[in-house]
């Protein structure tokens, strides 16, 4: 079984600060990765997308994907209230297909 | 912004009840999908569809559950038989290529009495 793990949090930073997400997934092969981003009782916003080893930036959002670790973050720069929702990690765990694997999501708080 | 559209926002039906959940993806995207999401639980995939016919689909996915794409925009998820426990969100999503990051449309509220 293909699993995606993230800590639910909450995770509580106040206004300005750096938030750190982190996620782990199980398998090996997996190629693409991304980060959504869900308000409560809204669907999934796609914020970034990952495909090799390194730092992807886009404005206050950043992503570090590490496949020896099997390890994705994503770093929120200058953390705002309006960020607080719950950030979802996936994984598209088969090279032949395209079904994206979620996490549980961790669940950020930015007080201001 | 291209979006994905979903119809109806919300459904209540009674067990054992058919319903067909609709949804329009954009318009140039090739890869369309199902998930669902129960109450405080992660997203769940359901159902792949390329080129006219299911790429993958998961354990979830049994008899009960069927999809179409009838004409050149819609795409349709078909519960034969409702039971309580499919009581949940079911967002309908899409992406232009393989490998790219879907777009999911605002979801399906379904309720199950």
């Amino acid at each position: 079984q293909k699993e995606v793990e993230q800590n639910s949090g909450p995770l509580s930073v106040p206004e300005g600060a750096i938030a750190s997400l982190n996620c782990t997934y199980s398998d090996r092969g997996s190629q693409s990765f991304f980060w959504y981003r869900q308000y409560s009782g809204k669907s999934p916003e796609l914020i970034m997308s990952i495909y090799s080893n390194g730092d992807k930036e886009d404005g206050r959002f950043t992503a570090q994907l590490n496949k020896a670790s099997q390890y994705v973050s994503l770093l929120i720069r200058d953390s705002q209230p309006s960020d607080s929702a719950t950030y979802l990690c996936a994984v598209m765990a088969n090279q032949a297909g395209t079904a994206l694997i979620f996490g549980k999501g961790t669940t950020l708080s930015v007080s201001s | 912004e291209p979006e994905v559209t979903q119809t109806p926002s919300h459904q209540v039906t009674q067990m054992g009840q058919e319903v067909i959940l609709r949804c329009v993806p954009i318009s140039n995207h090739l890869y369309f999908y199902w998930y669902r999401q129960i109450l405080g639980q992660k997203v769940e995939f359901l159902v792949s569809f390329y080129n006219n016919e299911i790429s993958e689909k998961s354990e979830i996915f049994d008899d009960q559950f069927s999809v179409e794409r009838p004409d050149g925009s819609n795409f349709t998820l078909k519960i034969r038989s409702t039971k309580l426990e499919d009581s949940a969100m079911y967002f309908c999503a899409s992406s232009e290529a393989r490998g790219y990051g879907y777009t999911f449309g605002s979801g399906t509220r379904l309720t199950v009495v």
